[in-house]
């Protein structure tokens, strides 16, 4: 599985976009990009995840590059409630998801 | 929405207990997974059973054992705790079909202390 990495902290203001940068340039053609995220004492959440097309839902946009060796994913207007720790992963055929460390964002008021 | 519900939110065993920890999920997923967290080690893969009585190892299996007997639930067995498996725990499941590209949903976590 291909690894990803993300930077380990950000900060942003409340009703800004929050942009949330993953690197995975060792990813292969059938691996999915999937985010999480986890808010203090609780298991992870479910964000969104793509293969190749940027996709969007409730929660965030996903942008993924054209080479598929980075992705975006954007909170078009973080709240308070957002504050949590970020995760980026891959995921192919295996039953694997190699979770890092994540970026804890910061939502300041 | 699914529902992943492990049994306790935090457990204290002592040195040499057998300790289960228990996970039930309500969306007839096949497959279900054991994760362990620790700061700065971020989640670690113990063990998935992606059948009723079917389990594979993950990352970090010594120490473990895990039972599936119903596809819904799946225990995770600490035979003899020690305090290095203080811990949170981390369950979760998802759907085999299309197996890349089926979220994992996580329940709360059990927050367990070896004393």
């Amino acid at each position: 599985d291909a690894k990803t990495t993300q930077p380990t902290s950000m900060d942003c203001a409340e009703g800004r976009a929050a942009n949330l940068p993953c690197n995975h340039s060792t990813i292969s053609g059938n691996e999915y990009v999937y985010w999480y995220r986890q808010i203090h004492s609780q298991g992870p959440q479910y964000i969104i995840h793509g293969l190749k097309n940027n996709e969007t839902n409730e929660m965030a946009s996903l942008i993924i590059t054209e080479d598929r060796k980075s992705s975006t994913l954007i909170l078009p207007h973080a709240t308070l409630r957002d504050t949590a720790v970020y995760y980026c992963i891959v995921v192919s055929g295996t039953y694997k998801y190699i979770f890092g460390t994540g970026t804890r964002l910061k939502v300041l008021a | 929405d699914v529902k992943v519900t492990q049994s306790s939110r935090y457990l204290v065993k002592r040195t040499g207990e057998k300790v289960f920890l228990e996970c039930v999920q309500d969306m007839d997923h096949e497959n279900m997974f054991w994760y362990r967290q620790d700061p700065g080690l971020g989640l670690r893969l113990i063990y998935f059973s992606y059948d009723v009585k079917m389990k594979e190892k993950g990352d970090i299996p010594e120490g473990y054992s895990v039972s599936r007997e119903k596809k819904e639930r799946f225990s995770l067995i600490l035979e003899s705790a020690s305090t290095n498996q203080t811990s949170m725990y981390l369950c979760a499941s998802s759907f085999q079909t299309r197996v890349r590209d089926s979220p994992l949903h996580f329940g709360n976590g059990t927050r367990l202390t070896v004393t």
